[in-house]
């Protein structure tokens, strides 16, 4: 099984949409964060988290919302979609030393139509 | 703040040959770590390898190594005897402070 899991894949919504992506991982890290790819942009933070009670802003963090549901479990959500957040998103874990490496989930492709 | 900049957008080899791809980055901290991570067709990122900016010696994972300049901000990828299995995004990126940051990436082209 895969340490770091996403649902959904993909999802295709219309402008407006509630959304929410979740992210599961079983490495046991305490660092969580979201991503989101853009073509020629490379990957943007949207938000990290170190723990449960922990949340922190990104550079992008404009019209999304988290929430850090337990240690394995870090959700993403859109409150109102607008098409300008279609895009590639991930979650990737970390244990957080200084050389250790993200882990990333599998991505999920959203299009907000 | 803490910036990475890939400038080659897209690359392209002959399979069996070598290829540099270049990374150069800027940030005011003192301790940090530097990656390149892989993305091939299947979307899942991939850690290709690491260097501990406090280590003078490049990294090294087989046919895959570094070249740290730390004085000149820059960390090139060079792959050797190039695989088809090679054709991938290649992101550059620095760990410092709480965060990564990331480069905007350089695809590459193996070519049968």
């Amino acid at each position: 099984d895969a340490d770091v899991t996403q649902t959904p894949r993909n999802r295709i919504t219309k402008t407006g949409k509630r959304i929410m992506l979740e992210c599961s991982q079983t490495k046991g890290h305490d660092r969580m964060y979201w991503y989101r790819q853009d073509p020629g942009l490379g990957l943007q933070l949207i938000y990290y988290s170190f723990d449960v009670k922990d949340i922190n802003k990104g550079e992008i963090s404009d019209g999304y919302s988290v929430s850090r549901q337990a240690q394995a479990k870090f959700s993403l959500s859109l409150e109102s979609a607008i098409p300008n957040q279609t895009a590639l998103y991930f979650c990737a874990t970390s244990a957080g030393q200084g050389n250790d490496e993200q882990f990333f989930g599998p991505g999920t492709r959203l299009t907000v139509l | 703040a803490q910036t990475v900049t890939q400038s080659q957008p897209e690359m392209s080899v002959q399979e069996a040959e070598t290829v540099t791809l270049s990374c150069t980055y800027d940030t005011s901290e003192s301790n940090y770590y530097l990656f390149w991570y892989k993305q091939p067709p299947s979307r899942q990122m991939i850690l290709v390898i690491r260097q501990e900016a406090y280590k003078q010696q490049n990294a090294t994972e087989n046919r895959f190594s570094v070249n740290f300049q730390k004085a000149a901000k820059s960390f090139s990828l060079k792959i050797s005897d190039s695989q088809l299995g090679d054709t991938a995004m290649y992101f550059c990126a620095i760990h410092t402070g709480n965060q990564f940051y990331f480069g905007t990436g350089t695809s590459l082209t193996v070519i049968p």
